[in-house]
């Protein structure tokens, strides 16, 4: 059971270009979200979806993309990277609250990217 | 807007102690509170999420209570061993929200 998979674990990137980080879930959860952790500053929501084909913003969404176009995979996109989203990335996922489960958030492993 | 805090933000103690880490939040609407555990580069592992309507949830060493009248919540971790150092996170999900407000956490270290 790989849980939440996210890739790449590692990427530098100039100013300026694109990219997309992909987040995987086997466990059919309907939630997913997108977090950045920034030292000092913990982590903060960038977007999040509560189904296949819908998204919605978090905290911080600006300069971000999301979709969602299938239940088990959630992709976060960059469309003109800056420095100031050097970071490290958070993919979450967990049931949805009606469904009278558990409901904790399982995280991937994160993706730090750098902006050059 | 919900407010997260988490004091104090890193802890040193001698393995065995029995330790107390707080959280507190500002608006007590809140759906549930999980406690997260986080080690050097990788993500965070939840250890136990408390209900609105419960007061404490243990597992093993782990015992978390919440008292949302005066927003708060404290983990307790029983006869600590080198084994917990990490970083403890809480989380708030407030009532009508999708979004998980996080504490910027508690660095532990247990010291052999």
């Amino acid at each position: 059971n790989a849980g939440v998979t996210q890739t790449p674990k590692f990427r530098v990137l100039k100013t300026g270009q694109s990219m997309t980080l992909l987040c995987a879930q086997d466990m059919n959860h309907e939630y997913m979200y997108w977090y950045r952790q920034d030292p000092g500053m913990g982590l903060r929501l960038i977007h999040y979806s509560v189904g296949e084909g819908t998204t919605a913003k978090g905290e911080v969404p600006d300069g971000y993309n999301v979709s969602r176009l299938k239940k088990q995979n959630f992709l976060l996109g960059l469309e003109s990277a800056a420095p100031s989203q050097t970071s490290v990335y958070f993919c979450a996922s967990s049931y949805a609250w009606d469904r009278g489960l558990d409901q904790p958030q399982h995280f991937g492993d994160g993706t730090r990217l750098s902006i050059l | 807007k919900q407010e997260v805090t988490q004091i104090p933000a890193a802890l040193s103690v001698p393995e065995g102690e029995n330790l107390v880490l707080n959280c507190s939040f500002t608006d007590s609407a809140i759906y549930n509170l999980q406690w997260f555990r986080q080690d050097p580069g990788k993500g965070l592992t939840s250890l136990l999420l408390i209900q609105s309507s419960q007061r404490e949830q243990t597992s093993g060493r782990l015992n978390a209570s919440l008292d949302k009248s005066s927003g708060r919540s404290t983990l307790y971790i029983a006869a600590s061993q080198p084994g917990d150092s990490a970083t403890y996170l809480c989380a708030v999900l407030t009532s009508g929200t999708y979004k998980y407000i996080f504490g910027t956490g508690t660095r532990l270290k247990v010291l052999a």
